[in-house]
């Protein structure tokens, strides 16, 4: 089991630019977790997919952030146009159904300049 | 008032030490509960879950759940410095949402 797959590792982009993120979950993991962790707001559940459908997204800063799962082997997290602010650590995470624990991918350490 | 709140550290302690680690949540309905440990500049990893009262061991590691008090904690003992990294608290409430804590850093000194 090669474990959660995100792609790129690190990213560093100009403001105004589209950045997008890739995540693989564990083959037969339904459910899907987009995080953040900055050292100021710590880990921060941006949005989740159970079944390949978005089920909260309540976490998602504002509308230049978008998420999809048009299969149930891939994620994207797109933000369109980046700002300064959004330099972070993005997670991606899948499970099981409720209440297995989560298993994380490496990440992905974006900075915009 | 944080949903899940945990001693801000950092927490130092000798090698061959007990660590214990605490966490407070607030949602009373809360049914899962979850230990992760991260090293500096790494992804989270996994180390307990535990789903009822009363305490859970897995070699080194002891986890503790009072739901009563709303009460997790993690006990490392014959503490290592490879234990040395920043443990999180999470919480997964009965609507399924999942909250994590801030973490407490722990060092152990050799």
């Amino acid at each position: 089991d090669a474990g959660v797959i995100q792609s790129p590792r690190h990213e560093v982009t100009e403001m105004g630019q589209e950045v997008t993120l890739r995540c693989k979950p564990i083959s037969g993991h339904n459910s899907l977790f987009w995080y953040r962790q900055t050292m100021m707001r710590g880990l921060e559940l941006l949005i989740y997919f159970n079944n390949n459908v978005p089920i909260d997204d309540s976490g998602m800063p504002e509308d230049r952030f978008s998420a999809k799962m048009p299969n149930a082997s891939f994620s994207t997290l797109k933000i369109q146009p980046s700002e300064p602010r959004d330099s972070a650590v993005y997670f991606c995470a899948s499970s099981r159904d409720h209440p297995y624990g989560y298993t994380f991918g490496s990440g992905t350490r974006l900075t915009v300049v | 008032q944080k949903e899940v709140e945990q001693n801000s550290g950092p927490l130092s302690v000798p090698e061959g030490a007990i660590a214990s680690l605490n966490c407070t949540y607030s949602d009373r309905g809360s049914q899962s509960f979850f230990w992760y440990r991260q090293y500096s500049g790494k992804s989270p990893e996994l180390i307990m879950s535990i789903y009822s009262n009363g305490d859970k061991e897995d070699g080194r590691f002891t986890a503790q759940l009072n739901k009563a008090s709303q009460y997790v904690s993690l006990l490392i003992r014959d503490s290592q410095p490879s234990d040395s990294a920043t443990y999180l608290c999470a919480v997964i409430s009965n609507a399924g949402k999942s909250t994590f804590g801030d973490g407490t850093t722990l060092t152990v000194k050799p």
